[in-house]
């Protein structure tokens, strides 16, 4: 167990509608990173949250928003989902530093039908 | 560009032999890697990182990786596979200009009893 919890496990949802993931990072972690895992393209890097403030961003769509909240836990928002965007959302925690490990939640896995 | 492969799909190793998954990299600068594994349904789990000093890295559940920096490789290793190491294995390099970590492909293990 890493400390890094997130959900909800599992959500199914139509296409169009929004839906928001939550994650909230180990105790005493600032940085919380969003990622996506998918099948055909693998482990993609989305945003990094560090206390509060936008710190990185990756290939994260216009459709998709997220941010990280006064207690440190962060919410990744998707909208006007599409078929593609059933994947496993990874949220992940680092300590401090540009060498930070990231510790990673179990995940959610969307399914949009 | 800043680069990291992992050239096998896929690996497979008899129990109690020794394991290698296969890492290379590309970084303009000094080269900071990282291994994780991911169980099936679960998250990834860090294994083990290189930032500078010994080229032998120890890292949990007994593996271990050797940086090459004039083989630009990053190699992981079991001395004794077990079938519980059956997993996906990610590499990942931090790219300079973000201070993310860029992700490997993944390799599957699997261990045959």
């Amino acid at each position: 167990d890493s400390g890094v919890t997130q959900t909800p496990k599992h959500l199914i949802t139509a296409t169009g509608q929004r839906v928001t993931l939550r994650c909230s990072p180990r105790s005493g972690d600032l940085s919380v990173y969003w990622y996506q895992q998918s099948l055909d393209q693998g482990l993609q890097f989305l945003i990094q949250y560090y206390n509060g403030e936008e710190r990185a961003k990756g290939n994260i769509l216009e459709r998709f928003s997220a941010q990280q909240f006064p207690d440190l836990h962060s919410e990744l928002n998707l909208s006007s989902l599409e078929l593609g965007d059933s994947a496993l959302y990874f949220c992940a925690s680092g300590n401090s530093g540009s060498f930070e490990t990231q510790y990673f939640g179990p995940g959610t896995r969307l399914l949009v039908l | 560009a800043q680069s990291v492969a992992q050239p096998e799909d896929q690996v497979n190793v008899a129990e109690g032999n020794p394991l290698t998954v296969k890492c290379t990299y590309s970084v303009s600068g000094n080269p900071y890697l990282f291994w994780y594994v991911q169980y099936p349904n679960r998250g990834l789990q860090f294994l083990l990182k290189y930032i500078t000093g010994d080229n032998l890295v120890k890292g949990s559940y007994g593996f271990e990786a050797e940086f090459n920096k004039s083989q630009t490789s990053f190699h992981l290793k079991k001395p004794s596979a077990l079938v519980s190491d059956s997993a996906l294995y990610f590499c990942a390099v931090r790219d300079d200009s973000n201070y993310q970590l860029i992700w490997g492909a993944g390799t599957k293990l699997i261990i045959k009893p």
